[in-house]
């Protein structure tokens, strides 16, 4: 069984540009979370996918979308970057209708 | 909003003693109560989680203890070792709900 994998795993960008980071969800598991976790608190619900649509969204502006393929698998994106968006960005992976997120080990976006 | 308040912010104990975490939450629909532990530049793993029906759960050296009327849950560590040195996080979740909103998250440090 393969945990959740995330890529890539550190990366510097510019404010204003765009950004796609990507989610493989552990075996089995059919829903995908994406959460922030700015340096020293606790992570935040940005948002959930399943069955390729969004299922719920936190307090997150409109330029930070995603995206679920078929196998899973799953993108976040962020147009427009902002200095506040460097952070650690988590995916977790769940079965439908269950509780367990299991968590990757995150992507560390700088933005300058 | 914060609807999970985590103390305290940091602890040091010593190797063998017991680490005590305490969450409070104000959301009653809440119904799924899980801590989380994190090493530097690792994603969050789960531990242990509870839900109201029971006060207490037991895993090994963790403990979970829930006091539905309070609306807290604490987490307690058993002869604490220096490998259980890492941030922890509590969190909560509607009954079949998508978003775990977490705590602050607390530093413990386990000196030998």
């Amino acid at each position: 069984e393969t945990g959740v994998t995330q890529s890539p795993t550190h990366l510097i960008k510019t404010r204003g540009q765009q950004v796609t980071l990507r989610c493989s969800s552990q075996s089995g598991h059919n829903t995908v979370s994406w959460y922030q976790q700015a340096l020293g608190q606790g992570p935040q619900f940005i948002f959930q996918y399943y069955r390729e649509e969004e299922n719920g969204r936190g307090n997150f502006p409109p330029r930070f979308s995603g995206l679920q393929f078929p196998n899973y698998s799953s993108e976040l994106n962020v147009n427009a970057l902002e200095l506040d968006d460097s952070a650690l960005y988590l995916c977790a992976s769940s079965l439908a209708h269950s509780d367990e997120q299991y968590f990757g080990p995150g992507t560390r976006l700088t933005v300058t | 909003q914060q609807q999970v308040k985590q103390s305290p912010q940091s602890l040091i104990v010593q190797k063998g003693g017991i680490s005590i975490i305490n969450c409070a939450y104000e959301n009653t629909a809440f119904d799924y109560f899980p801590w989380y532990q994190q090493f530097p530049g690792k994603g969050p793993a789960l531990l242990i989680a509870i839900r109201p029906d029971v006060s207490e759960k037991k895993e090994g050296r963790f403990t979970i203890s829930f006091n539905k009327s309070a609306k807290q849950f604490s987490l307690h560590i058993m002869d604490s070792q220096p490998g259980d040195s890492a941030t922890y996080f509590c969190a909560a979740n509607k009954a079949a709900g998508n978003k775990l909103t977490f705590g602050g998250g607390t530093r413990v440090l386990v000196k030998p």
